[in-house]
């Protein structure tokens, strides 16, 4: 079965702090996608990576970072949280051939940033 | 630019009440049209993929069809089980994977 597992389920953390999160496919994809879902605005695309140590800029990269150092593990770093990052984070993977291209997400980590 | 139009935004069926979603589209060149459900403070789960227009496929109570515009997510008599949000996404030609996504369509049903 697919599996896309993200460290957290839920986290709070103070406005400054550095956050970082997890996730890890076991699917060998080379694609991997961090999305930010908000009411009402749906899912944004905030970073992805095609390959280790690519990235790639989504649709609203500003006050986030990633990392990807092997090819089953990306992560996402909020390098000083703030308020307006308090959000539900989804990571997915994909293949890189049509017969691959389906995106599968992680179970989300809803982030709280008081 | 390219875009992802859900409608209605919300649906409240009765059980057995049929009903369609509507997913309109404009994209340079589509790769892919994929169909995903996400129950409430879980990940989306995937569906359907459909490549080209006049393609359908089925899962149980739902029916995806393709034209060169637009999607249709058609629920045949539908059971409470049912109720989630269904998400469109489109996958353009010449993109290294990344989707866009519509904003849903939140589908309540009722005994």
């Amino acid at each position: 079965d697919v599996k896309v597992t993200q460290s957290s389920r839920y986290l709070v953390k103070r406005t400054g702090e550095k956050v970082f999160l997890e996730c890890v496919q076991d699917m060998d994809h080379e694609n991997m996608f961090w999305y930010r879902q908000d009411p009402g605005l749906g899912l944004r695309l905030i970073y992805f990576s095609y390959d280790v140590k690519m990235k790639e800029k989504g649709d609203i990269p500003e006050g986030y970072s990633v990392s990807r150092e092997k090819k089953e593990r990306f992560s996402l770093i909020l390098e000083s949280a703030s308020t307006n990052q308090t959000s539900m984070y989804l990571c997915a993977s994909s293949g890189l051939s049509l017969a691959k291209n389906i995106q599968y997400f992680g179970a989300g980590t809803r982030l709280s940033v008081l | 630019e390219d875009q992802v139009t859900q409608s209605p935004e919300a649906l409240r069926l009765q059980e057995g009440e049929s009903s369609s979603l509507n997913c309109s589209y404009t994209v340079s060149g589509l790769r892919g049209l994929f169909w995903y459900r996400q129950d409430p403070g879980k990940g989306p789960e995937f569906l359907f993929t459909l490549y080209s227009a006049g393609e359908e496929k089925e899962k149980e109570r739902l029916k995806a069809t393709l034209t060169k515009k637009e999607s249709f997510l058609h629920i045949t008599a539908p059971k409470p089980e049912d109720s989630a949000t269904y998400l469109c996404a489109v996958q353009a030609g010449g993109s290294q994977g990344n989707l866009i996504f519509g904003k849903g369509t939140k589908l309540s049903v009722k005994p």
